[in-house]
């Protein structure tokens, strides 16, 4: 079965570093998403991606926040200069039609 | 906008009981309705689904019937197991756009032998 491929699984990075999470979406999947979820709490979206351009983002993606699909495979989150509120589980979702899948998450760390 | 509200948690029972999570939301026009599990250390996996009014979900003993007059998606199993403890998610998705999941805040549900 098609997957979403996340990585790292789990990356600590020091207050006001920059970081960039990875994913590998569903390779015939049009739209791709971010999700966070911070310990204990809901999940919540962040953005999504269609068309090489984002199509909706919530009032959390502010300006610390990108994403970019470099090349025809990767998709990508950066956070620039993280801050100690951005420890979460960070989810990569793709979708076509109703087939919605998520990967299994980066857990980010910010000391 | 759009929401969904579960159950408060966490919920212990016993093996062998009956479990039922609540689960009503709010949206316009018809979204369809999923919940999604997750396991200790885990990421989010789909139990189930229901695309339209009326539709039941089932997956592994689980079930949820879509019903647009209550505005609700309850979930159920009959007789839950040690391995059913986990969080589960209600969440909606809105069928025009980009296909944004709206979820509830999820429900931890720990089951005792």
């Amino acid at each position: 079965e098609p997957e979403v491929t996340q990585t790292p699984s789990h990356q600590v990075t020091q207050m006001g570093q920059e970081v960039i999470l990875r994913c590998v979406p569903i390779s015939n999947h049009l739209y791709f998403y971010w999700y966070r979820q911070i310990l204990g709490q809901k999940v919540e979206f962040l953005v999504s991606f269609y068309n090489n351009e984002i199509s909706e983002k919530s009032e959390i993606f502010d300006d610390q926040f990108s994403v970019e699909r470099p090349d025809g495979s990767n998709f990508t989150l950066k956070i620039r200069s993280t801050k100690l509120e951005d420890s979460a589980m960070y989810f990569c979702a793709s979708s076509a039609d109703y087939g919605y899948t998520f990967g299994s998450g980066t857990r980010l760390t910010v000391v | 906008g759009d929401s969904v509200t579960q159950m408060e948690g966490p919920v212990t029972l016993s093996e062998e009981a009956f479990l039922t999570i609540n689960c009503t939301y709010t949206a316009t026009g018809y979204p369809s309705l999923f919940w999604y599990v997750q396991y200790p250390g885990e990421g989010l996996q789909l139990l189930l689904k229901a695309t339209k009014a009326d539709d039941k979900g089932s997956n592994k003993g689980f079930e949820a019937t879509y019903r647009k007059e209550t505005t609700s998606f309850h979930l159920e199993k009959g007789s839950v197991q040690v391995s059913d403890s986990a969080v589960y998610f209600c969440a909606l998705l809105r069928i025009q756009g980009a296909q944004k999941l709206v979820f509830g805040q999820g429900t931890r549900l720990t089951i005792n032998p």
